[in-house]
Parts: structure tokens; C-alpha cells; sequence
């Protein structure tokens, strides 16, 4: 059973607009979300992080939010650009990470038209 | 450049052969992870260690796999009697505690095809 879900496999925007990738989970254990991108042929890379005591972390055009009752996140691109082409997945961890293992989605691929 | 690096980073064998991949963390990480990824899926966590102690492994790692960290730093993760199962990506993270949290960042990761 898939503790980390990211139900649409893909998502096309066009260059400028807003990207929203969303990511729902069923552990109640998870307190420590993550989202990183990945091109091919690379490993991830780390994007931003959120604790469950926050609802809402930025870092300059991603901003992560958290609806811990809906048990979901999303991830948002604004604007966004071409080279942000790639596989986001969504991760979740227990006890802010220190647990060891993260849990994975199975990624969305994103394409930003230009 | 400072960030994890693994080697090789492809490697093609035939099914029953034994291989071995090296990872070298972020220097001042302390936490050293592996993955495994397969074509449409996330990563999947196999073992981690914190210096040289291996604090947990999942069900995937099976007896045919091991991992050390001798001396708490670079890691090696064997694979013995391969299998064309095993094909994947396998993926080393390093983290250290930031605050309250760990976050882990990856290196590029070694393909393995088993023929």
C-alpha cells in the first residue's frame, strides 16, 4: 500500500503561470515533508522541506503548503520556466526525519512550455 | 565541488556476478543512505547508517546484499549472484541534523543493467 501518493503522472503549464504539484499521504506518523526534483540521468535535488508544526514554507518561486488535516501538500512554481522541466516527488518522513528512511511518491513530470 | 558522489557510475554484468559500488558523502554528514529507483517509481530505501553504524535496513535489502561504512565515511553497497531483478538505479544520500530535521541530499547514483 503506497503511504506517499502523487495521482497525476504528469503536468504541462506554460512558461510564466503558476505549476501546482500535489501529493496526499496516509500515515499519520509523518511529521517531516520534502520535495525534490529530478532530471534524467541525475539524482534528486533537494527543493524545499516542510515541518508538520508549519502550514506553509517559501523559497523564492517554490512554496510548499501542508493541509494536515486533508493529509495532503502541494508544491508551487511561480513563475514558472523551461528549465523547470523535470520529475518532482513528493518524500515524507517520521520524527522530523531522524527516523532514516524517507518514503517516496512516484513523481510527476512537470513541462513548462515556452 | 563538495556534494555526493558515487562510482561507477554505470555498470553492465552478467546475471550471477558479484558487484560493488562506492558512495562518498557530503564530508560533514554524518548519515549515509541508500536507494534503490526503478523505471516509474520513487526512490526505495534499502539501509542508512549514522558514522559507522547501520541503523536500519528495509525487507528489499535481501541476504544477496550488503552494505558497510568501515570507518564512517565513503560506503560501499554489494550486490552478490546479481539477478536481472536487480536492475536499477542505486541511489546514495547523505544528511546531517539541521535544526530538527534531517535533509538528505543525493548524488548522481550508479545504473545497474544485469543481462
Amino acid at each position: 500500500d503506497q503511504q506517499v501518493k502523487q495521482n497525476s503522472p504528469s503536468l504541462s503549464v506554460q512558461e510564466g503561470r503558476i505549476s501546482i504539484l500535489n501529493c496526499d499521504y496516509t500515515n499519520s506518523m509523518f511529521d517531516y515533508f520534502l520535495w525534490y526534483k529530478k532530471y534524467p540521468a541525475e539524482g534528486p535535488t533537494f527543493l524545499i522541506s516542510i515541518s508538520s508544526i508549519k502550514d506553509k514554507n517559501e523559497d523564492g518561486r517554490f512554496t510548499v503548503f501542508l493541509n494536515k488535516s486533508a493529509k495532503h501538500l502541494s508544491l508551487h512554481i511561480v513563475p514558472s520556466q523551461p528549465g523547470d522541466s523535470a520529475v518532482y516527488f513528493c518524500a515524507a518522513s517520521a520524527r522530523g526525519g531522524s527516523q532514516g528512511n524517507l518514503i517516496f511518491g512516484k513523481g510527476t513530470k512537470l513541462s513548462v512550455k515556452p | 565541488d563538495t556534494g555526493v558522489s558515487q562510482d561507477p557510475r554505470h555498470k553492465i554484468t552478467k546475471r550471477g556476478q558479484n558487484v560493488t559500488f562506492r558512495c562518498d558523502p557530503i564530508s560533514e554528514h554524518n548519515r549515509l543512505y541508500w536507494y534503490r529507483q526503478t523505471l516509474g517509481q520513487g526512490p526505495e530505501f534499502l539501509t542508512y547508517f549514522q558514522n559507522e553504524a547501520q541503523l536500519e535496513k528495509s525487507r528489499l535489502l535481501s541476504d544477496r546484499f550488503s552494505a558497510e561504512r568501515p570507518k564512517g565515511s565513503f560506503s560501499t553497497l554489494e550486490i552478490q549472484r546479481t539477478e536481472q531483478g536487480d536492475s536499477a538505479m542505486y541511489l546514495c544520500a547523505s544528511s546531517t541534523r539541521t535544526g530538527a530535521t534531517y535533509e538528505q541530499y543525493f548524488g548522481p547514483g550508479t545504473r545497474l543493467t544485469v543481462t
